[in-house]
């Protein structure tokens, strides 16, 4: 069965300083590839997905991922923090494009510093 | 309205009392999931809808756990003999017809005392 590995619990920047949140699937195939965001309060919102081609994707809000076949991984990352980003964000992996259920990761908790 | 809704947000019950949690998806929207979310951890599958049937149930824990969706639109989740265990976040989604975007509702928090 398919599964996700956020290996980072807990991860503290300074605003301005650059992330990357770590990502890792096991699958056979190549999965369909999600993150998504969850502030307090509020719904999972989707930041960005992958299903084929380019393997660098650019979603909402300045978050980028790459999608890396040979390491497993999809990593999300910004170049520059913003304290509004302080948020629990998920990776995701489905093993259809409309069809299948999401599988999570467990999240990573992001602390943003003045 | 314009996002998925889940009503009540909060529900405080005893146990082994029973419990509806009920989503209404975006309008529209064929397929409907419901997460469930335990504190510090990522939303677990339970159970998926295509229209009225539910495609994949695979993910609900046990049989107090049950869902229906009879008219392809509204969906109500149910749990019987609520155990302290249950309490969670309990999350909807849906999704249009040939789209892989999930939208997430708020979601309903469960407190079992």
């Amino acid at each position: 069965a398919q599964s996700v590995t956020q290996p980072d619990i807990h991860i503290t920047v300074s605003e301005g300083a650059s992330l990357e949140l770590r990502c890792n699937y096991s699958y056979g195939a190549t999965p369909y590839l999600f993150w998504y965001v969850q502030s307090p309060g509020q719904g999972l919102q989707l930041l960005l997905k992958y299903f084929s081609g380019d393997t660098l994707v650019q979603g909402i809000k300045g978050f980028e991922a790459e999608f890396k076949r040979s390491q497993s991984s999809f990593n999300l990352r910004k170049p520059s923090v913003h304290w509004s980003d302080a948020a629990e964000y998920f990776c995701a992996v489905a093993l259809s494009y409309n069809t299948d259920k999401l599988i999570f990761g467990t999240g990573t908790r992001l602390q943003v510093f003045p | 309205g314009a996002g998925v809704s889940q009503t009540p947000s909060n529900k405080v019950t005893e146990k082994g009392k029973y419990v509806e949690l009920r989503c209404d998806p975006i309008s529209g929207h064929t397929a409907l999931y419901w997460y469930r979310q335990s504190l510090g951890q990522g939303p677990e599958f339970l159970i998926y809808f295509q229209g009225t049937g539910a495609a994949d149930d695979s993910g609900l824990p046990n049989d107090r756990f049950f869902a229906v969706r009879p008219e392809g639109s509204v969906s109500t989740l149910k749990i019987q003999r609520t155990e302290r265990g249950d309490s969670a976040v309990y999350l909807c989604a849906s999704r249009a017809a040939g789209e892989g975007e999930l939208f997430f509702g708020e979601g309903s928090r469960l407190t079992v005392l």
